[in-house]
This record gives C-alpha cells, structure tokens and sequence, in this order.
C-alpha cells in the first residue's frame, strides 16, 4: 500500500528552527508538495519539490531526496502565527495526491 | 478574486437521504478534487478529475458520486449517506499536474462539514 510518514507532533520554541520530516512510499513518484492548515481553515500551499535538492521561499524551505524516498520541512525564525498542522503531500503515478496523516506544530514563547 | 467556493458550508442531515455537495472554481483549472479530513488521518482523497468528462477514483470513493460536465464545476453526491460519512469534506483545484509548482499548487475551498444521523 501506499503510505507517507511524518511525525504526529513537533514542539518548538518562538524564534527558533524546525524541521518536519516526511519519507513516502508510493506506487511511482512525480513529486513532494507542503501544505499548513490551521485549525478549522483550509489547508494552503507552502512549498513543492519536483526534483532533489532545496527549494526556499522565505523563511521556509523543503528538501527532497528521491533516492532516499525522503523529504522535510524547514521553518526558520518561528513565530507563534507558525502554530499550525503541516502536510506533506506525494502525486502519485496516478495523478493521486497521496497526504501523510499531519504533524501538528506546538510553538511556545 | 480567485477562489473555490463550496455550498453548503455546515449541513446535518439523516441517513438515506441524497444530498449534493457543490464545489466550483473560477481559476480555469483542469484539475479538481474532493477530500476528506477525519481526525488522525490527514486527508484522504474521494475522487479526482484530470478534466472535463474525466473522473477518478481516490482512496475512498465508496458512497460518493461526481461528474465533471463544465471545468468549472466539481459536485459531490452522496446517494445514500451513512453515519460514516460524517466528516469534514474539501474541494480542491489546480492548473494541472506534473509541472513545477504553480502547476501543482492546490487551491481548497473553505470546507463543508457534513454529520449524518
């Protein structure tokens, strides 16, 4: 079966870096994306990897090892508005976007 | 604005009895989505449409129908719901698939919550 794995809860503290681990197993590959989604709003896109390497978008970034099924999150300079559940997400050979279960992120000040 | 827009946002209703969920973009996307969100089980997707006449399976698609007759529309029918289909269901768009990222960026729209009784 097709799965995608990521921690359930990261704790991290204002100011700081975390990263939010995903590795995948899917029935091929075409790429790895992030969503954020605060309670009761939608999920909304952060960041997308078609090809190994890091991609930067402000103070986020993603990674991704395709050869390793891999990839994480990087968030820098947390601010509590960061507090939020993190997706990574896989399409699939099927056009299916495959999503792992959430890592929920707890920022303290 | 560009938006997805999904009607009705909060429905309870009783088991057995049709009910359709839309969900429309005005992004000229080719393609949509529906997923639902359960608690500890991230989003699972329900059916796909690549584009207009062409539909998907998802992981879960048992007890939901769809058709794409116009891009910009994607409803969801539950033909005959059941208490396990109370959950909390999202649409979703995107120009396309396998391309760079604003290809891949998918756009929700704010969600409906459905409890069936």
């Amino acid at each position: 079966g097709q799965s995608l794995e990521q921690p359930s809860e990261v704790t991290a503290v204002e100011g700081a870096i975390v990263q939010i681990n995903c590795t995948y197993q899917t029935s091929g590959f075409y790429g790895l994306s992030w969503y954020q989604q605060h309670d009761g709003g939608a999920p909304t896109f952060l960041s997308y990897n078609g090809l190994d390497g890091l991609e930067e978008t402000g103070r986020f970034s993603s990674f991704l090892s395709r050869s390793d099924s891999y990839g994480y999150l990087l968030l820098q300079e947390l601010q509590m508005k960061d507090s939020a559940s993190y997706f990574c997400a896989v399409r699939d050979s099927n056009y299916q976007l495959i999503w792992g279960a959430g890592t929920k992120l707890i920022i303290k000040p | 604005e560009a938006q997805v827009t999904q009607n009705p946002r909060y429905l309870i209703t009783v088991t057995g009895k049709k009910l359709t969920v839309t969900c429309s973009q005005n992004m000229n996307h080719e393609y949509m989505s529906w997923y639902r969100q359960d608690p500890g089980l991230g989003l699972r997707q329900i059916y796909y449409s690549m584009n207009v006449e062409v539909t998907d399976k998802g992981d879960v698609p048992e007890g939901y129908k769809v058709s794409r007759k116009e891009k910009r529309n994607f409803p969801l029918i539950l033909e005959s719901p059941s208490p396990n289909q109370t959950s909390l269901y999202f649409c979703a768009s995107s120009l396309s698939v396998l391309g760079d990222r604003n290809v891949e960026t998918q756009y929700f729209g704010p969600g409906t919550r459905l409890l069936v009784l």
